[in-house]
């Protein structure tokens, strides 16, 4: 499969525990995103890099979520203190040369008891 | 920002009638206009998109329309199948600086009724 791949698929934890997410984009791709997807609403979008570099977050990117794309490669969403509100679908996507088609992966569930 | 907004919310069709959905958006420099199906437990998909430059773009059973003056678009299936059912959204963005930061509307659930 070489579409954008997510890791994991589910994950459950308690209330203030970390949680770190993977994505593995399309390996030409050189732009990768974050987006945020809850229940019966479309996704937003959280943030994006170029290569390694993280060009804008948004404002629903709050201190305890960071993001990291080292090489410019594989990218990891990290959530700190994970609060109940958290609990939403985190999408991955990427994109290559001209600016258009977003190619999303099947993403991760979070749920925060 | 952009902000769009997406109507119906939900739709259901007799399978072989057309269905269309309609976005509106606020941001008069938004350029591209894309149209993502999400089955249940899967990941969007582009079905379709469209470019400010051009009013109509089709491909096969479906078709997307831009009224750039009234800032509106819309997604038209014709034929429909129950393979449609779904859950459609439109997004809005401006690819001229290079990226594809979407603001996506709320969704339509499509039912088509065998």
């Amino acid at each position: 499969d070489t579409g954008v791949s997510q890791d994991p698929r589910h994950k459950i934890t308690k209330r203030g525990q970390n949680v770190t997410f993977r994505c593995d984009p399309i390996s030409e791709h050189n732009r990768l995103y974050w987006y945020r997807q809850t229940l019966g609403q479309g996704p937003e979008f959280l943030t994006y890099f170029q290569n390694e570099a993280q060009l804008e977050k948004s404002r629903l990117l709050s201190d305890r979520f960071s993001a990291e794309r080292p090489k410019g490669s594989f990218s990891t969403l990290e959530i700190q203190r994970t609060e109940q509100g958290d609990s939403a679908m985190y999408l991955c996507a990427s994109s290559g040369k001209s600016a258009g088609e977003l190619f999303f992966g099947e993403g991760s569930r979070l749920t925060v008891l | 920002g952009e902000n769009v907004e997406q109507h119906p919310s939900t739709l259901s069709v007799q399978e072989g009638d057309s269905a269309v959905i309609k976005c509106t958006y606020s941001d008069s420099a938004s350029n591209y206009f894309p149209w993502y199906k999400q089955e249940l437990g899967k990941r969007p998909q582009l079905i379709i998109d469209i470019r400010s430059n051009v009013g109509e773009k089709k491909d096969q059973r479906i078709a997307v329309t831009l009224n750039k003056t009234a800032k509106h678009f819309s997604l038209h299936i014709t034929e429909t199948q129950p393979e449609d059912s779904a859950v459609y959204f439109c997004a809005a963005s401006n690819v001229d600086f290079g990226n594809e930061k979407l603001t996506f509307g709320t969704g339509t659930r499509l039912t088509i009724i065998p």
